[in-house]
């Protein structure tokens, strides 16, 4: 099985700062990499597909890269609606895995 | 685009349950279909997954043996029986919509339904 760590598990940061979630893969997954948005008793929301695509409606201060077995997920500019916790999914083989999760507090 | 579970309850560990989602306003047979569960104050675990055509079903090692996944596409509708439960098995369980006609090498789930508890206790 190929296992998604996450780093780091939990950040605090302020409104405006620059945010960098790291997922790296146990095996290469390519690009076949989701990242997801979960806030309090809220099912997850797609942020970006294919390690970089942001999805239609996803703010562009969101953005993804990386390839293989490493990735990040970059916030450029911390807004009070994204403190929430994020998740990565590597779709590129069975069993489909996530990430441990980040959760992203305000400082 | 809807997806709405139902069948959640509490049951008595080695017992079965079987979990609905009646999809709506998509092409229901265009897509994969997973279930993805989330453990109280957990994180999100992928438990099983279907194609399109149900040619390529797949489980998580957890689940493997126990749980069956199966849809309807007459029916717009994707199921999971869960059966020998366990106290572990206690989740939320999703029903998730794919971007693509199979659970592997996609974009991802791209529309969610709002869970179905599932609680496993004696």
């Amino acid at each position: 099985d190929i296992q998604m760590t996450q780093s780091p598990s939990s950040v605090s940061a302020s409104v405006g700062d620059r945010v960098t979630i790291t997922c790296r893969a146990s095996q290469g997954v390519s690009s076949w990499l989701a990242w997801y948005q979960q806030k309090p008793g809220k099912a997850p929301q797609l942020l970006i597909s294919s390690a970089s695509s942001l999805q239609s409606g996803v703010p562009s201060r969101f953005s993804g890269s990386g390839s293989g077995t490493a990735f990040t997920l970059t916030i450029s500019s911390l807004q009070p609606e994204d403190f929430a916790t994020y998740y990565c999914q590597q779709t590129n083989s069975f069993p489909i895995t996530f990430g441990g999760g980040t959760k992203v507090e305000i400082k | 685009v809807q997806l709405v579970e139902s069948g959640g309850g509490l049951v008595q560990p080695g017992r079965s349950l079987r979990l609905s989602c009646a999809a709506s306003g998509f092409t229901f047979d265009d897509y994969a279909m997973d279930w993805v569960r989330q453990a109280p104050g957990k994180g999100l675990e992928w438990v099983a997954g279907i194609s399109w055509n149900s040619g390529s079903i797949a489980y998580a090692d957890f689940v493997k043996g126990r749980f069956t996944i199966s849809r309807d596409n007459a029916e717009n509708a994707l199921y999971l029986q869960m059966n020998s439960l366990r106290a572990e098995d206690t989740a939320l369980y999703y029903c998730a919509k794919t971007s693509s006609g199979y659970s592997y090498a996609n974009y991802g789930v791209d529309v969610w339904g709002q869970g179905t508890t599932v609680t496993v206790s004696s």
